[in-house]
């Protein structure tokens, strides 16, 4: 069963920052990961998708790394700003059933 | 296309009442996923549709959940006899599977069990 894990579970950094958000998952035998952004109350807003092929993905500030092998993904988040304040959810697609699994999320404060 | 719709967004029912929620996918999308989250956890998966086939039931759901996605497009959940503990926000995905695996979320129906 796929096991995905986030840390830190929460953190808060200055405006400006660059800073890592980690996920590991058990199950390497992925198709694809998700990095997703959740605010308070709302649904989940898709960031980046990493395919299993892939080693990372960047969207203007924002870059994903994908190490299959070893089970683990981070993103990273350059200058953040206060809009950044969010819970990111990291979701491994998985190779044998197809289903997202997801981690509990980081939940992060950018402090103005 | 506005994306991925959930309805009723707000649901606050009495304990012992069945409740039914609608998810409209992105049109064309063949796969449909429902998820549960409660407070400070990430979603727990449910159950998921290729098309109206469903693949698979989460262990989580008992016999008193019960999807169905009968011409392929949009998706209920319904709850029997719900309790307390059903309390949560239920979300929907959708994706174009073969082509493109990336998940669109809906915004979520929030159910209170009083």
């Amino acid at each position: 069963k796929q096991e995905v894990t986030q840390i830190p579970a929460a953190l808060s950094v200055p405006e400006g920052e660059n800073l890592v958000l980690n996920c590991s998952f058990t199950d390497s035998a992925i198709y694809n990961l998700q990095w997703f952004r959740q605010d308070p109350g709302k649904g989940l807003t898709s960031l980046l998708l990493i395919q299993s092929s892939q080693r990372e993905q960047t969207s203007g500030r924002l870059n994903a790394s994908l190490d299959k092998s070893s089970g683990r993904s981070t993103l990273y988040i350059a200058a953040s700003q206060p809009g950044d304040s969010a819970t990111y959810l990291c979701a491994p697609g998985e190779d044998r059933d197809d289903k997202i699994i997801f981690g509990k999320g980081t939940r992060l404060h950018i402090l103005p | 296309d506005t994306g991925v719709s959930q309805d009723p967004r707000h649901k606050i029912t009495k304990r012992g009442q069945n409740v039914t929620f609608r998810c409209d996918p992105i049109s064309e999308h063949n796969r449909l996923y429902w998820y549960r989250q409660t407070l400070g956890q990430g979603p727990e998966f449910l159950t998921y549709f290729q098309n109206e086939a469903q693949l698979e039931k989460s262990r989580l759901l008992s016999d008193r959940f019960s999807a169905e996605r009968p011409k392929g497009s949009f998706s209920t959940l319904e709850i029997q006899r719900t309790e307390q503990g059903d309390s949560a926000m239920y979300l929907c995905a959708s994706s174009l599977f073969e082509r493109n695996p990336q998940a669109f979320f809906g915004q979520g129906t929030r159910l209170t069990v009083v």
